[in-house]
């Protein structure tokens, strides 16, 4: 299967904070997006992204493409402690239809 | 809420015991995939399907097999249980660029 590599594993910073976060794959991807998960709940959507280079944001999340469409990367501007959660990333390769997820990266803020 | 319920929630079986897990969805889409979610490991794709009766392997299908009959309902089995499926169980509906979007997950434990 496809190995999707998220760093770091996890992060704790202070209310205010900046987070950067971001993810690798063994081969081209089509698509890359990043989801939220709350505790009991299933992964969220948050952005999605088609194509190389493609920066897109959604309210303090900005996420890109990667150019040599094996990588993306996530930042939240300004965390709040709402941001508190597990963000993974997933993205389908260049056969095929199939998601496949990273190991995430737990986020914890400090008030 | 992207019409999705999956059933039951929780679930504590014995080891080789057969598990059916229900996916329902509203949305009438054709991809429906079923995940399993561990520590350390993320999501990882167990099957999914692309249409009725048109199903095919994920990263980590042995001991699951799953049927679809109806657009509308995707099922996963555990054949035999073992404790090594002890787990949570996502379904997930989507297409590519649109992304997945999660049920609420199944927690099984097998004791």
């Amino acid at each position: 299967g496809q190995q999707l590599n998220q760093s770091p594993q996890s992060m704790f910073i202070q209310e205010g904070e900046d987070v950067s976060m971001n993810c690798t794959s063994s081969s081209i991807f089509n698509t890359w997006l990043w989801y939220k998960q709350d505790p009991g709940e299933g992964p969220v959507l948050l952005i999605a992204l088609y194509k190389a280079g493609e920066l897109t944001s959604n309210g303090r999340l900005t996420a890109q493409f990667g150019t040599t469409r094996k990588d993306s990367f996530l930042n939240i501007s300004a965390s709040i402690p709402s941001d508190v959660g597990i963000y993974f990333c997933a993205g389908t390769p260049n056969t095929g239809n199939q998601f496949y997820f990273g190991t995430g990266t737990s986020l914890t803020v400090i008030p | 809420d992207a019409g999705i319920t999956q059933s039951p929630r929780h679930k504590v079986t014995e080891t080789g015991t057969p598990v059916t897990l229900r996916c329902h969805q509203t949305e009438n889409h054709r991809y429906m995939y079923w995940y399993r979610q561990d520590p350390g490991h993320g999501l990882r794709l167990i099957h999914y399907s692309y249409g009725v009766k048109d199903t095919d392997k994920g990263e980590v299908s042995d001991g699951y097999s799953v049927s679809r009959s109806k657009t509308e309902d995707f099922l996963l089995t555990l054949e035999s249980a073992t404790s090594s499926q002890t787990s949570v169980y996502f379904c997930a509906i989507g297409q590519g660029a649109m992304g997945a979007f999660f049920g609420q997950g199944t927690r099984l434990t097998v004791v």
